[in-house]
């Protein structure tokens, strides 16, 4: 079953607005990522927050991060037409030998009208 | 991009036939993955590995086998191609947590 899901499954705003997306979660993480994937692409790192931290900033990108709720959310400010993709919060599982892993979401469709 | 290319990038095959895929990397780091796509189940780990003939299955394994004799190359191997298989592959490798992907291919099984 999938770590993380987003939240909504797809969003459509006017260029200017910002984007919400959400991500919940359902174990103990190290830390939580956010991708990006343009339409017949592979994804693209965004940013990554560690489990200590509760908020980090990557130019127009805001990432937030409630280990008590195990939640996640990432805010796209002054979105951009070029923005319209789809958004993956990812978290790493350990596992007993040692070895990392990503478990992704579903996504987030993001449109960004001109 | 972390100079990981995938190859082919597209192909056709008929069900029960091989098919192997191909990813190198460029820059030597320890982790690769394959990942599936679908519409509707977002990302799938097939395979990892960790090393140099280390490798791990992820939850959609079945039906899938890989090899890695390279640092630099991670190959996916479908031994009887079925229709289910029909998807886009993903390859990555991991630099500090961070994952990196190829381009993908798109593979379609009839």
């Amino acid at each position: 079953s999938q770590q993380g899901e987003e939240d909504p499954q797809a969003l459509s705003i006017q260029e200017g607005e910002n984007a919400t997306m959400n991500c919940s979660y359902k174990t103990s993480i190290n830390n939580l990522q956010w991708y990006r994937q343009n339409s017949g692409r592979g994804l693209v790192h965004l940013i990554l927050i560690r489990s200590n931290e509760r908020e980090k900033h990557s130019g127009r990108l805001r990432v937030t991060l409630d280990t008590s709720k195990k939640s996640s959310s990432l805010l796209i400010t002054a979105s951009r037409a070029a923005d319209t993709a789809s958004y993956f919060c990812a978290t790493v599982l350990q596992t007993q030998g040692g070895s990392e892993k990503l478990v992704f979401g579903k996504g987030t469709k993001l449109t960004v009208n001109p | 991009d972390a100079g990981i290319t995938q190859s082919p990038r597209h192909k056709v095959t008929e069900t029960g036939t091989p098919v192997t895929l191909r990813c190198h990397q460029t820059e030597n780091h320890r982790y690769m993955y394959w990942y599936r796509q679908d519409p509707g189940h977002g990302l799938r780990l097939i395979h990892y590995s960790y090393g140099v003939k280390d490798t791990d299955k992820g939850e959609v394994s079945d039906g899938y086998s890989v090899s890695r004799s390279k640092t630099e190359d991670f190959l996916l191997t479908l031994e009887s191609a079925t229709s289910s298989q029909t998807s886009v592959y993903f390859c990555a490798i991991s630099k500090f947590y961070e994952q990196y992907f190829g381009p993908g291919t798109r593979l379609t099984v009839t």
